[in-house]
């Protein structure tokens, strides 16, 4: 167990919904990262918050949007959704010691749009 | 742009073999950090190494070891005395120094170790 929780598990709703993915990070990290992982992309970074404020931005799409909530919990929001939004979609949160950043894995989301 | 490959698509050993998982990455940056990431069949993603490209001293955990030769931009990753639990799919993955939570990851290399 790596102490990053994710929810739902499992996502089923149709084509054009609405969705919102959660992700609890360890105790203490301050850093959350969302990627997504589909057959056609692979795993794809999406973006990083850190302690409340974006880091860094990669392939999200604007129908998709993320916030760092205070308590430091994340939540990934993804609209108008469409049949290649089907993945598993991963949270991470990390810590950064001497001996470099180290991240930890929630157990992912696999959503699936009909 | 940045780039990972990972030509070896899938690999296959028998328990005990040693096995090296290929990685070669291009990218512009003269800084930057490299990882590997392995997925087990359970699908969860499990963390293995961050390394920066000014470190190129080769890096060796228990079983593991991972040899960075930025003259030939690869970062390779070797399984040394293999078991059927490192039955895998491996990532490699690149990003920038200046922006190191946007990662590249190549297509991924599945490994099956056979008792």
């Amino acid at each position: 167990d790596s102490g990053v929780t994710q929810t739902p598990k499992h996502l089923i709703t149709a084509t054009g919904q609405r969705v919102t993915l959660r992700c609890s990070p360890r105790s203490g990290d301050l850093s959350v990262y969302w990627y997504q992982q589909s057959l056609d992309q692979g795993l794809q970074f999406l973006i990083q918050y850190y302690n409340g404020e974006e880091r860094a931005k990669g392939n999200i799409l604007e129908r998709f949007s993320a916030q760092q909530f205070p308590d430091l919990h994340s939540e990934l929001n993804l609209s108008s959704l469409e049949l290649g939004d089907s993945a598993l979609y991963f949270c991470a949160s990390s810590v950064v010691s001497g001996e470099g950043e180290t991240q930890y894995f929630g157990p992912g989301t696999r959503l699936l749009v009909l | 742009a940045q780039k990972v490959t990972q030509a070896q698509t899938e690999i296959s050993v028998v328990e005990k073999e040693d096995v090296t998982l290929d990685c070669v990455y291009e990218t512009r940056d003269t800084t930057y950090y490299l990882f590997w990431y392995k997925q087990p069949p359970s699908g969860e993603l499990v963390f293995l190494i961050r390394r920066n490209s000014f470190d190129e001293q080769n890096e060796i955990s228990g079983r593991y070891s991972w040899n960075f030769q930025k003259s030939t931009s690869s970062f390779n990753f070797t399984i040394t005395a293999s078991q059927v639990v490192d039955s895998a799919v491996y990532f490699c993955a690149l990003s920038s120094y200046t922006n190191a939570g946007k990662s590249t990851f190549g297509d991924g290399t599945t490994l099956t170790v056979k008792p």
